[in-house]
């Protein structure tokens, strides 16, 4: 156990609906890091939250917004889905010190159908 | 061309074999690298960091950063069955909010 928590390990769901993906950081850690996964893009950077405050963007959709609450815990907002977003999506979190590197959740398997 | 390239594999080596996974950056603003391994299914699982140019080891871990080549290695001595899984290069620019870039992963197979 990585120490950071994410739910649901599975998600299928129809086009067009929306999902909330949840994830609980390891104890202590600040910055929690969405990445999406999938087989022809890799892992990729969506969003960075710091202490509730986002802190860096990547290529995430206008679909796609997230947000960090005040226990620190943090959801992925899908909507409109579409096939295409069909992957892993992966929480991690990390302290001030995140050059060491960030642990990763287990993540969120979702399928669009 | 993506910032940080590795080859896909798959890799396949006999139990006992050296391993050598290597990642390729274009951006020398890179300044922190990592290696995260991973499990089909699972999330990466970080293995090794480092920051400065040189040799790094851990075990039967070695990672071999070039920064004047911009090209980072992680070798594996003694590869175990266990071994066999996907190796992620990782590396954040200086200042650029912590956000890890990746490689597109090595799969690792290690034959018994």
């Amino acid at each position: 156990d990585s120490g950071v928590t994410q739910t649901p390990k599975h998600l299928i769901t129809a086009t067009g609906q929306r999902v909330t993906l949840r994830c609980s950081p390891r104890s202590g850690d600040l910055s929690v890091y969405w990445y999406q996964q999938s087989l022809d893009q890799g892992l990729q950077f969506l969003i960075q939250y710091y202490n509730g405050e986002e802190r860096a963007k990547g290529n995430i959709l206008e679909r796609f917004s997230a947000q960090q609450f005040p226990d620190l815990h943090s959801e992925l907002n899908l909507s409109s889905l579409e096939l295409g977003d069909s992957a892993l999506y992966f929480c991690a979190s990390s302290g001030r010190q995140s050059w060491y590197g960030y642990t990763f959740g287990s993540g969120t398997r979702l399928t669009v159908v | 061309q993506k910032e940080v390239e590795q080859d896909p594999g798959p890799l396949s080596v006999p139990e006992g074999a050296i391993v050598s996974l290597n990642c390729t950056y274009s951006n020398s603003a890179f300044q922190y690298f990592m290696w995260y391994r991973q499990y089909s299914r699972k999330g990466p699982e970080l293995l090794m960091y480092t920051y400065s140019s040189g040799n790094k080891e851990d075990g039967r871990f070695t990672a071999q950063v070039d920064k004047s080549s911009k090209y980072i290695s992680l070798f594996i001595r003694d590869s175990q069955p266990s071994d066999s899984a996907t190796y992620l290069c990782a590396m954040i620019l200086n200042n650029a909010g912590n956000m890890l870039t990746f490689g597109g992963g090595t799969r690792l197979m290690v034959k018994p």
